[in-house]
């Protein structure tokens, strides 16, 4: 029940192409899914998060779309860049009396050039 | 300038061994998280303290042992080191420990540990 599933492990996608990663959950205690972008040798970075009474959030070439009662939630990216190659994780948080975030298994994108 | 500090950036060392990672944090925050990720780049949180008081204690061995001597430090000191310790260990901070709108973490670039 505290699982994020996510789906595809890997993913290539040609330059100015569409990536989509998704995620799948049962807990619907999560409150807050945010995802984040990780490069070789860095930790994660927050890259766009998204509240449940929220269906859609764009951030400039990256858009979640939030579905409550399918409990699955979808980053895009769109005109995917050499530079977005990266590995993303999708997340899910609710308060247990502190922050806890359960992350999904990570997605693995390469974008070519 | 760096919100989130780890050190060291690679350990490498044998089974049985006690070592221990520090974390720092120059953002003010009020509570800090370690996280494990293993090879497959699964994360998983271990711990989280909010103002040098444990909030969060996954199920991890007691040979690890999270230390908050203030609100801007979280170390973790390993005793016993096994070979399936090996992974990176990421710090993180938050603002608050709920998980409110907007709130996020901030990673550090993680320990890489390598137990032989």
């Amino acid at each position: 029940q505290q699982q994020v599933k996510q789906s595809p492990q890997s993913l290539i996608v040609q330059k100015g192409g569409i990536s989509i990663i998704n995620c799948a959950y049962e807990n619907t205690a999560f409150d807050y899914f945010p995802w984040y972008q990780q490069f070789p040798g860095k930790g994660p970075a927050l890259l766009i998060a998204i509240r449940p009474d929220v269906s859609e959030k764009k951030e400039g070439r990256f858009t979640i779309s939030f579905n409550k009662s399918a409990k699955q939630f979808s980053l895009h990216i769109m005109d995917s860049q050499p530079g977005d190659s990266a590995t993303y994780f999708c997340a899910a948080t609710w308060d247990t009396g502190g922050f806890k975030t359960i992350f999904g298994a990570g997605t693995r994108l390469f974008v070519k050039a | 300038d760096t919100a989130v500090s780890q050190t060291p950036k690679y350990l490498v060392t044998q089974m049985g061994n006690d070592k221990s990672i520090k974390c720092e944090q120059n953002l003010g925050h009020d509570t800090m998280y370690w996280y494990k990720q293993d090879s497959k780049k699964f994360l998983k949180i271990m711990f989280s303290y909010n103002n040098k008081e444990l909030i969060i204690n996954e199920t991890v061995p007691n040979r690890f042992s999270p230390k908050s001597p203030d609100k801007a430090h979280l170390n973790l000191h390993i005793n016993s080191l096994e070979l399936g310790d090996s992974a990176v260990y990421f710090c993180a901070s938050s603002q608050d420990r709920l998980a409110q709108w907007g709130e996020t973490q901030y990673f550090g670039p993680g320990t890489r540990l390598l137990v032989l």
